[in-house]
């Protein structure tokens, strides 16, 4: 069974670093894009970056360019998303997800996502 | 960060149809094939509806359909029932190589 665990959930102060984390489990890790999301408290989706395990290939989404890192470990099939120095903005629900991909043809989709890290940060 | 634009909110009663949609331009839904629609309930991960404009993932329901029109992409379901009150995403890649989402939709079963 496919399977994106992640990282319980953190309360971290404002300056603080933190790295969060996603494992994927029941599938090859490395052939399959692992993207990051984040959605603020009641509002809507929005992509920070999207990484290629095989070769840690990462892009970003503008926005969050230099502001986030992504980055994976392939020895445990667990990708990484982390800050340096949070601000109180970063507060979130931060979802990882797994590209959709049938045989080696893959797709415009994320078929399979973790539960959600929330994120607090507060003074 | 620009996002596809859907509309805030929509209703409709049990058995209906009706149909989401999501605006863009030349440089993401319409310079590409590539949009995809999620359902997201309260507090839950979203699930993947349709990926590449009109394909359902097995194990979707076939009252989903996804359609595109120049800048517009749709999502239609029918014969609405009352697990489909949640909240719905559009996705596009860009021509920059770039990702967005649409800013969701919620949608109420009467």
């Amino acid at each position: 069974e496919v399977q994106l665990v992640q990282s319980g959930a953190e309360v971290k102060k404002p300056g603080e670093s933190l790295k969060i984390s996603c494992k994927g489990s029941g599938y090859r890790f490395t052939s399959y894009r692992i993207g990051w999301v984040r959605q603020m408290p009641g509002k809507g989706l929005e992509w920070m970056g999207i990484i290629y395990p095989a070769d840690s290939d990462t892009r970003y989404s503008p926005p969050f360019q230099g502001q986030v890192s992504i980055s994976v470990d392939k020895s445990i099939s667990t990708a990484y998303l982390q800050w340096s120095s949070l601000k109180a903005s970063d507060t979130a629900m931060y979802y990882c997800a797994r590209r959709y991909c049938i045989a080696a043809t893959c797709y415009w989709g994320f078929d399979y996502w973790g539960q959600g890290t929330l994120v607090t940060v507060s003074s | 960060q620009s996002v596809l634009t859907q509309p805030a909110s929509m209703s409709g009663s049990p058995g209906q149809s009706i149909t989401i949609s999501c605006t863009g331009t030349n440089s993401d839904i319409g310079g590409n094939n590539f949009v995809s629609w999620y359902q997201q309930y309260p507090g839950k991960a979203p699930k993947l509806m349709i990926f590449d404009v009109n394909n359902r993932p097995s194990g979707v329901s076939n009252r989903f359909f996804g359609s595109k029109s120049g800048n517009t992409a749709s999502l239609t379901i029918s014969g609405l029932q009352a697990e489909d009150e949640a909240d719905y995403y559009c996705s596009s890649y860009t021509t920059s190589n770039t990702w967005m989402f649409g800013g969701g939709t919620k949608l109420t079963v009467l």
